[in-house]
This record gives C-alpha cells, sequence and structure tokens, in this order.
C-alpha cells in the first residue's frame, strides 16, 4: 500500500513557468513533511519541509502548500530554472519515528 | 557540514558474488539507513539501524543484511548478488533528536550484477 502518492511521475517545464508536484498521503499521525532534491549523480537533499501547523511555506522560489483536510501537499517552483532540472521527492513522518515514508518522485526538465 | 560517505561509486560483479556496500557518516548519527533507488519506484527502504549493533528490516529485505559494528559505519551486504539487485543503493543517516524524517544522504553506489 502506497502511503504517500506523488504526481505527476515526470515534468517538463518551459524556462520561467511554474512547476508543480502534488503528494497525497493517508496516514493522519504524519506531521512532517520534507521535499527532496536529487540531481542526476548525487543523493537527495532535503530541499524545504512544513508541518501541518501552517498552510503554505516559501523558500525563495520554493513553495510547499499544503491542504490537511485533503491529505494533500505540493511543491510550487516559482520561476522555474533549467538548473531545477532533477529529481523531486515528497515524504511524510510522523512524530516519534525517524523514518519518513517516500513518494514515488518526479522527474523535472526545464527547458531553456 | 554532515558528510555520508559511500566508498564505492561504481561496482560491477557477477552472479553468486558476495557484494559489500561501506557507509560512513561523521556526524555522530544514531540513525543509518539503505534505500535501493529504482526509476519509477522511488527510495524504498531496505533495512535500517537505530543503534550499534541494531538493525531493523525495512520494506524490501529479501536477499540483503547489515551490519553495524560502529557508530559511524553502516555496511550492506549482499550474499549472493542476482541480476534483479543491479540497481543504485543510498545510505542515509540522522539524528533522533532531529526533525523527523530528515535524512542526510550519501551520493549513492551504482552496482551492477551480470
Amino acid at each position: 500500500q502506497q502511503q504517500v502518492k506523488q504526481s505527476p511521475q515526470s515534468l517538463i517545464v518551459q524556462k520561467g513557468g511554474i512547476s508543480i508536484i502534488n503528494c497525497a498521503y493517508e496516514n493522519t499521525a504524519f506531521d512532517y513533511f520534507p521535499w527532496y532534491q536529487q540531481f542526476p549523480g548525487k543523493g537527495p537533499a532535503l530541499l524545504i519541509a512544513i508541518r501541518p501547523d501552517v498552510s503554505e511555506k516559501k523558500e525563495g522560489r520554493f513553495t510547499i502548500s499544503f491542504n490537511k483536510s485533503a491529505k494533500q501537499f505540493s511543491l510550487h517552483i516559482m520561476d522555474s530554472q533549467p538548473g531545477d532540472s532533477a529529481t523531486y521527492f515528497c515524504a511524510a513522518s510522523r512524530g516519534g519515528s525517524y523514518i519518513p515514508t517516500f513518494g514515488r518522485g518526479t522527474s523535472l526538465i526545464v527547458h531553456p | 557540514d554532515v558528510k555520508v560517505t559511500q566508498s564505492s561509486r561504481y561496482l560491477v560483479k557477477r552472479t553468486g558474488e558476495k557484494v559489500f556496500l561501506e557507509c560512513v557518516q561523521d556526524m555522530d548519527h544514531e540513525n543509518m539507513f539503505w534505500y535501493r533507488q529504482d526509476p519509477g519506484l522511488g527510495l524504498r527502504l531496505i533495512y535500517f539501524s537505530y543503534d550499534v549493533k541494531m538493525k531493523e528490516k525495512g520494506d524490501i529485505p529479501e536477499g540483503y543484511s547489515v551490519s553495524r559494528e560502529k557508530k559511524e559505519r553502516f555496511s550492506l551486504i549482499l550474499e549472493s548478488a542476482s541480476t534483479n539487485q543491479t540497481s543504485m543503493y543510498l545510505c542515509a543517516s540522522s539524528l533522533t533528536s532531529g526533525r523527523g524524517g530528515e535524512l542526510f544522504f550519501g551520493e549513492g553506489s551504482r552496482l551492477t550484477v551480470l
């Protein structure tokens, strides 16, 4: 059973456009929602994270939107750049557990 | 900065060989993990360890074992490699007291089994 569902699997965006990646979760006990960014040949690295007590968190061009009632959260990349081309993973974990549940990843390509 | 080092970036092994993948972290993290990454399947947890000599099975432990004799080192062992174990293997570490889910990953070990 896939506890964190991520879509789309792949995404192609033009430079300057908005990239949107969506995730949905099942377990209402999850209380920490990080996003990881992975460049080719590298391991994933934490990009941005949110807790359910806020509906939005912004760091530069990256924004997480969180909808607790719908059990959904999304990553928005504004003014997408070719350097943003990477694989993005959403994840969720719950208090007391140090093991995140990952989505299957989204391969983002930003064309110049 | 936290550094997680995987000793082998690329390995080519033959079916039936015993394979060791080594991982070392330098930040005194309690927890260490081994993931497998395959296209379309994301990151799948093989094993994790929350203390020296302690280990727990993840989602796909079959065909793998692990060893953690020292806090900083976590090894993944393929007792008899098979072609379906061709994959990218990622090691990660985290603090128990840190934000739940904040993992620090190594750069990966790409294993090809012929």
